[in-house]
């Protein structure tokens, strides 16, 4: 058990550009989740898998973001036309699913920076 | 829909005091309560949990008990240590559907505990 890997650990961008990050579950996990995180705050949901569906997306998830988890095992995440209020830590959990009880292990996030 | 409430921080002790950190919860159904901390540098850990009505849950010194009556989910600690300094969250889950396991977090307390 490695842990959920998450990559890069910061990404510093302009506003306008496109950003890409990468979660790696910890490997027999079928589910996949992504928060969001800003200072002082708890995370927030973003959107789930469960092997290579995406089940659920928040309405935080506008049309610039977009996730995706082809094969059931890593997920990307990608914002298009970053702006500055997408600074904030990206989080990534995973967890085996038998039930609504199974634990999240999270990875320690990527955290994006917009200038 | 689902929301965590925890007391305001952050929160101050010197080693040794006694630790409440106040959780309340709405949501439908029967959820499932959960702390999770997250120490300086690292990702989100589960600290414990709790699955139905009067369960207790415990780890690490630190005890919370689900109390459906008041909706609440205290974490309590006897006796606390500097490493306990970090930053706590309460979370619930969804109680069915599709969304099996996502998590709704409070906005986080920030304990530091001095020598």
């Amino acid at each position: 058990d490695t842990g959920v890997s998450q990559d890069p650990r910061h990404k510093i961008t302009k506003r306008g550009q496109n950003v890409t990050f990468r979660c790696d579950p910890i490997s027999e996990h079928n589910r996949l989740y992504w928060y969001r995180q800003t200072l002082g705050q708890g995370p927030e949901f973003l959107t789930y898998f469960q092997n290579e569906a995406q089940l659920e997306k928040s309405r935080l998830l506008s049309d610039r973001f977009s996730a995706e988890r082809p094969k059931g095992s890593f997920s990307t995440l990608e914002i298009q036309r970053t702006e500055q209020g997408d600074s904030a830590m990206y989080l990534c959990a995973s967890s085996l699913e038998t039930g609504r009880n199974s634990p999240l292990h999270f990875g320690n996030g990527t955290r994006l920076t917009v200038t | 829909g689902n929301s965590v409430t925890q007391m305001e921080g952050p929160v101050t002790l010197s080693e040794e005091a006694f630790l409440t950190i106040n959780c309340t919860y709405t949501a439908t159904g029967y959820p499932s309560l959960f702390w999770y901390v997250q120490y300086p540098g690292e990702g989100l850990q589960l600290l414990l949990k709790a699955t139905k009505a009067d369960d207790k849950g415990s780890n690490k010194g630190f005890e919370a008990t689900y109390r459906k009556e008041t909706t609440s989910f205290h974490l309590e600690k006897g006796s606390v240590q500097v490493s306990d300094s970090a930053v706590y969250f309460c979370a619930l889950s969804n109680a069915g559907g599709t969304s099996y396991g996502k998590l709704t977090f409070g906005q986080g307390t920030i304990l530091t505990v001095h020598p």
